[in-house]
Order: C-alpha cells, then sequence, then structure tokens
C-alpha cells in the first residue's frame, strides 16, 4: 500500500546532540514538508521540497536542515541550533500543486530533548 | 496576516449526536482542508474543498468563500469520531508550494 513512513516514532536526545528524522514516501509525490506541532498551536512548516535536490525553508526552520536527494525521502535533522527541539514532528507529500491534491500525513515523530 | 479560527476548541457529545466544527479564515483562498489527527499523532486527509459541499461517507464539508467560513459535519457520531480536526487553508496570493495556515484544531470526543 502507499503511503508515508516516519521513523522512528519516539526519539530522546541529549541536549546539544543533532538527530535525524526520516521520512519516506512511495506515493510518487513530488512535494514533500515537514511540520512542527506543538501543544495549543496549529502546525507550523519547517521546510518543503517541490523537486530533487531542491528545498525551501518554512516559518521556522532555524536550527533544522534538510536534504532531498531522492524523490522517496526527504529526511528532517534537528540540530543543536533549535534552542526547544522538544516536539512532534509530522512530515507529508503531495502532489506539486496543492490545488489539485491531497495531502498526505505520516504518523509522526515525538522528540523530546533530556 | 491569514488567521485561521477554529470553534469550538473542544467538543464532548453523546453517540448519535450531529456534530459541526466551524472554521473562519481572514483572506482570500484557493483551497481549504479537513484533516483528522487520531490519538497516536497520524493525520488522515478528510476533504479539500474550494467550494460547495463534499460528503464521504457520514462527513460532509461546506464552505462558503464569500464569508470565508467552513463547517465539518458529522452525522450519527460515534466514538471512534473521537479526534482533533484541523482546517487548514491555502491563501490566493500563495506564499510558497505550501502556504498552508493551520487552525489550532477542534478536539471531539463522542462518548458511548
Amino acid at each position: 500500500d502507499g503511503g508515508i513512513t516516519q521513523s522512528p516514532k519516539y526519539l530522546f536526545r541529549k541536549e546539544g546532540q543533532n538527530v535525524t528524522l526520516s521520512c519516506e514516501q512511495n506515493l510518487n509525490h513530488d512535494a514533500m514538508y515537514w511540520y512542527r506541532q506543538d501543544p495549543g498551536q496549529g502546525l507550523r512548516l519547517i521546510y518543503y521540497s517541490q523537486i530533487v535536490n531542491d528545498f525551501q525553508k518554512g516559518d521556522i526552520a532555524e536550527g533544522y536542515s534538510v536534504s532531498r536527494e531522492k524523490k522517496e525521502s526527504f529526511p528532517l535533522t534537528v540540530t543543536s541550533a533549535q534552542k526547544n527541539p522538544t516536539a512532534f514532528y509530522l512530515c507529508a507529500s503531495s502532489f506539486r500543486e496543492l490545488n489539485t491534491g491531497e495531502l498526505f500525513f505520516g504518523e509522526g515523530s515525538r522528540l523530546t530533548v533530556l | 496576516k491569514n488567521e485561521v479560527e477554529q470553534s469550538p476548541q473542544n467538543l464532548t457529545a453523546q453517540e448519535g449526536e450531529f456534530i459541526t466544527i466551524n472554521c473562519s479564515y481572514s483572506v482570500g483562498i484557493s483551497a481549504l482542508h479537513w484533516l483528522q489527527q487520531h490519538p497516536g499523532g497520524g493525520i488522515v486527509s478528510l476533504f479539500m474543498l474550494s467550494s460547495g459541499k463534499k460528503k464521504h461517507g457520514r462527513l460532509i464539508a461546506t464552505i462558503n468563500i464569500q464569508e470565508k467560513h467552513s463547517s465539518l459535519h458529522i452525522t450519527a457520531s460515534h466514538p471512534r469520531d473521537s479526534a482533533v480536526y484541523i482546517c487548514a487553508v491555502r491563501p490566493v496570493s500563495g506564499g510558497g508550494a505550501d502556504g498552508l495556515t493551520f487552525g489550532k484544531g477542534t478536539h471531539l470526543i463522542i462518548q458511548p
């Protein structure tokens, strides 16, 4: 079945460590997105990519990095520069034009900084 | 700045009741999404609307572009409908491939 797979589901990190969250999709979607969700707030866009080898900063990109070497994969690295990394992270994908297609989400990754 | 307001924030109802969740936004949009977030955190897309009304099973979504308002209705509600329902809009002015603004969600609990 087609879908989006995020891993790990839960992750604990010590302060000062970088961590990488995985996102893989087999929907043949061009566009992929990373969102952050905090309690009581709407989802906020971290980074997005419309095509392989290209990505753009979203609203809250500071302290994060991404790569898009393959169409299927869009990993997110939470660096030590991110001051408040504890959050729920969601990966999504769509065909390039959101107006013509749905947005598909993964199950999310919950990161806790100890 | 585009704002998306959902109401109510929290809703508890009895099984079988008719449920309405509202979404209002402040700018012209090209599309509106209704999403369902399960207790485990995963999100499922329910509807994408640009006008009129859509129906899928017991779920109905309507949008009034002139009034900048959308509603999500659930008929014959069931405990398995318990979830957070999120409204997201894409402004006409764009702002990137994403350009989505999300509401904070409505937490729905259906009691047996």
